[in-house]
Formats: structure tokens, C-alpha cells, sequence
């Protein structure tokens, strides 16, 4: 059983107001990842990380800025909220398997709503 | 891109096999191929892995080809429950590329 925490799990808020989404693992994970996911669309990649103080930009360009400082903690930061930044985001931590294998674990999603 | 290619959508008769295929003609000798569900936009959920022989677990099966250009995600008698949207990605990596998946609906 996957130990992945996200909160809050649903979020409603103004224009201009500064988020924080949190994320926890308890399970050691070195990496972790943000992806964004607008309704019926696929998983986009945003920011991962390799382990603390290691954050890099995903392959979707996003506002959203991360930071690692623990090993078990991957926030996720919107400086000033704007209605286009309305998605679900997901969590996900992995560690390095035997060969390249990287199964994914992931979290059950904030579903932000800026109006 | 995403490096997979999978039907738009797909039926399954409740308690039928549901046969979900994937096209990843790509595919490098060092990728695995993933396959993950998502359940009314929960997080995604593992299923099973593979990297050049066929498994098998609790949930489903699958089969790749000798060529590991393609692969088969087997659910052996689908539920009312396995209703989702089913994604199959190959990475030899940290990242996944998720494409757009199979949207599975099982009838009752």
C-alpha cells in the first residue's frame, strides 16, 4: 500500500491569493514529481525531484514553483493564483528499482479552483 | 510525444476478458512498459509491469510481443469496478510520458 499524501484534496480560491499544496511520502522515496492534469486530458510532468535540494522543471512549462528540503516533503507553490492555473495536481514519488525499473506511486490529487 | 499508442476507447462485457493493446514500436532495449489506471481522476494506479516477458498478478496480465513493439494488458473477468481510464507507458527513466490512454467502460 502506497503511503502518498496530498492536501488539500479540493481548493477554492480568489485570484491573487498565494498556495501551497502540500505532499508527503513516508515511504523514503528519493524522487518525487508534480503533474498537472486538466479533465480529460492526460498527466503532464511539471517538477521533479531527485532528492533534497534537487528540484527540476518537467516538461510543461508552469508558474509553479517546488522545493525539497526533506526527504519525505514536496510542496508546491503558486505565488499568485490566476484562473488558468484551475487543474487537478497529482504527486508522485518512485524509487530507483533494480535496472531502470521506476514504478510511480501516486497520490489522490488536489483539484484546485482559482476563480 | 507521448511513445505509446493506444484506442481512444474500448467495451467490456461484464465478466469478459477486457484485451487492452498498446503500440509502442519505439520501445528501447533498457524500457519498461507500465500500465496504470485512473478511476474518476484519481491518482493514477499501478497495475503491472514488464520488460520482455509476460507477468501476471492479482490484477491482470500482460503480454508483449517478441519484438516489444506492441503489448497486451489482459484484465481475465473485468468488473463494473474496472471502469477507467487505462495508460501504457514505456520509460527506461525517471519520467513517464503519459499519453491520452484507453478509456475502458465495462457493461453491466
Amino acid at each position: 500500500e502506497a503511503d502518498i499524501y496530498q492536501t488539500p484534496r479540493y481548493l477554492v480560491i480568489g485570484t491573487g491569493k498565494k498556495i501551497t499544496l502540500e505532499c508527503s511520502q513516508t515511504m523514503g522515496h528519493d524522487k518525487m514529481y508534480w503533474y498537472q492534469q486538466d479533465p480529460g486530458m492526460e498527466l503532464h510532468l511539471i517538477h521533479y525531484s531527485y532528492g533534497v535540494n534537487s528540484t527540476e522543471k518537467g516538461d510543461l512549462s508552469s508558474e509553479s514553483t517546488v522545493s525539497r528540503i526533506r526527504t519525505e516533503h514536496f510542496p508546491l507553490t503558486l505565488e499568485s493564483a490566476r484562473p488558468s492555473h484551475t487543474s487537478q495536481y497529482l504527486c508522485a514519488s518512485s524509487e530507483w528499482g533494480q535496472g531502470n525499473y521506476n514504478e510511480q506511486f501516486f497520490g489522490p490529487g488536489t483539484r484546485l479552483t482559482v476563480l | 510525444d507521448a511513445k505509446t499508442t493506444q484506442p481512444t476507447s474500448m467495451d467490456c462485457a461484464e465478466g469478459r476478458a477486457a484485451n487492452l493493446p498498446c503500440n509502442h514500436s519505439t520501445i528501447s532495449g533498457n524500457e519498461y512498459v507500465y500500465w496504470y489506471r485512473q478511476i474518476h481522476s484519481q491518482g493514477p494506479q499501478y497495475i503491472i509491469h514488464g520488460l520482455k516477458n509476460n507477468e501476471t498478478n492479482e490484477m491482470a496480465s500482460l503480454i508483449i510481443t517478441e519484438d516489444r513493439k506492441s503489448s497486451t494488458l489482459i484484465l481475465p473477468h473485468a468488473t463494473l469496478r474496472d471502469t477507467a481510464v487505462y495508460y501504457c507507458i514505456v520509460s527506461g527513466t525517471y519520467k513517464y510520458i503519459f499519453g491520452t490512454g484507453t478509456r475502458l467502460k465495462v457493461l453491466a
